[in-house]
């Protein structure tokens, strides 16, 4: 089954610091999704990723960059963390193409900026 | 645009009572439908889906009917136990453009035995 890894369960940091979330899948997806998680909100997606290199602004990129230097690893870079980006923050991927619009998410990574 | 607009919770039922969760969407072109569902500590992950009118998708006992005239996609479930106490997210593919998927705030469910 495939499977999707985020490197921390939880995180805390302090504003203005430089914070990577990293995100590795293990099914040679070329699609990689980021998300954020809020109460009310539900889920906003903040860049995604079409392939290796490749990189697209979702409905709430500032903010944030990403990297995506091989196909596996997708990651969000917040260059300077803010207490509103104190959030759960979840990652997928999935192979493109019809019939296969399923994402396979991570467990997510729960950050607080104090 | 494309949104999904989705009951707010959360919905607290007991054991074995009927459950119905109501998602309406709008979007582009025809759109197909999904139904995620997010287990406490967990990821989400697709519990099923509808790509075309009228189409029935089902898993683990739930079901949800594409309803291209009323633009809905409400998720029911004749019995609920208490392991599908979760968040369930309402999401939409537009049917043009990039395939990025549109979800709803999400809607708790909370079973008791």
């Amino acid at each position: 089954d495939v499977k999707v890894t985020q490197s921390s369960r939880y995180l805390v940091k302090r504003t203005g610091e430089k914070v990577f979330l990293e995100c590795v899948q293990d099914m040679d997806h070329e699609n990689m999704f980021w998300y954020r998680q809020d109460p009310g909100l539900g889920l906003r997606l903040i860049y995604f990723s079409y392939d290796v290199k490749m990189k697209e602004k979702g409905d709430i990129p500032e903010g944030y960059s990403v990297s995506r230097e091989k196909k596996e690893r997708f990651s969000l870079i917040l260059e300077s963390a803010s207490t509103n980006q104190t959030s759960m923050y979840l990652c997928a991927s999935r192979r493109p193409g019809q019939g296969n619009e399923k994402l396979f998410f991570g467990s997510g990574t729960q950050l607080s900026v104090l | 645009g494309n949104s999904v607009t989705q009951m707010e919770g959360p919905v607290t039922l007991s054991e074995e009572a009927f459950l119905t969760i109501n998602c309406t969407y709008t979007a582009t072109g025809y759109p197909s439908l999904f139904w995620y569902v997010q287990y406490p500590g967990e990821g989400l992950q697709l519990l099923l889906k509808a790509t075309k009118a009228d189409d029935k998708g089902s898993n683990k006992g739930f079901e949800a009917t594409y309803r291209k005239e009323t633009t809905s996609f409400h998720l029911e479930k004749g019995s609920v136990q208490v392991s599908d106490s979760a968040v369930y997210f309402c999401a939409l593919i537009p049917g043009t453009g990039f395939q990025k998927l549109v979800f709803g705030t999400g809607t708790r469910l909370l079973v008791s035995p």
